[in-house]
């Protein structure tokens, strides 16, 4: 059975920096990998896709990266901004029917002004 | 708006009663998904439904039951049966390329 791990479970950075959260899965045979935000008690927001074939996917100030075979993926904010303060999940798609996401727990994430 | 909403935002459950909580989309989407969130925990997946009249159990199904009489609707009851039911309740769609979340709800035990 998949497993997703998010590490570390909290971050607190002052404004301005660069930063690395980090998600590995234990099941290498993924269809794609997504990272989303979610504000308190709110929904969440899909910020990347990777499918599994692809590298990294930027967008903005983010930046995700891919590597299957050792099942790790990293999301990289650049020059970080108080806004950005949320917790960021990531989840995999397995190559199974049924499109169903796992997903890790979650890296809460403070930037201080 | 096109999108996903889920009704109530706040609902209080007593001991032994049944509550539903409503998902209702107008993306034309067939797959619909029920997740739990529990506090500074991922999502864990509760049922799923890929097409009317039709779903399936997830990780966490017991004490939970839905229903997929249209393709816009996809309700989840919490039942009795369910012994912890506080938690953030997702309703979400998701197909290979793309996942919509609505805002959920939040269901406390009173």
């Amino acid at each position: 059975k998949q497993e997703v791990t998010q590490i570390p479970a909290a971050l607190s950075v002052p404004e301005g920096e660069n930063l690395v959260l980090n998600c590995s899965f234990t099941d290498s045979a993924i269809y794609n990998l997504q990272w989303f935000r979610q504000d308190p008690g709110k929904g969440l927001t899909s910020l990347l896709l990777i499918q599994s074939s692809q590298r990294e996917q930027t967008s903005g100030r983010l930046n995700a990266s891919l590597d299957k075979s050792s099942g790790r993926s990293t999301l990289y904010i650049a020059a970080s901004q108080p806004g950005d303060s949320a917790t960021y999940l990531c989840a995999v798609m397995g190559n199974n029917a049924g499109n169903m996401l796992t997903f890790g727990g979650g890296t809460r994430l403070m930037v201080k002004p | 708006d096109g999108g996903i909403t889920q009704s109530p935002k706040y609902l209080f459950r007593k001991e032994g009663q049944n509550v539903t909580l409503s998902c209702e989309q107008n993306l034309n989407h067939d797959a619909m998904y029920w997740y739990r969130q529990d506090p500074g925990q991922g999502l864990r997946l509760i049922y799923y439904s890929q097409i009317v009249n039709d779903f399936q159990k997830g990780d966490i199904a017991e004490g939970y039951s839905v229903s997929r009489e249209k393709k816009e609707s996809f309700p989840l009851t919490v039942t009795s049966a369910q012994k912890n039911p506080t938690a953030f309740y997702l309703c979400a769609l998701v197909t290979p390329n793309t996942a919509f979340f609505g805002q959920g709800t939040r269901l406390t035990v009173v």
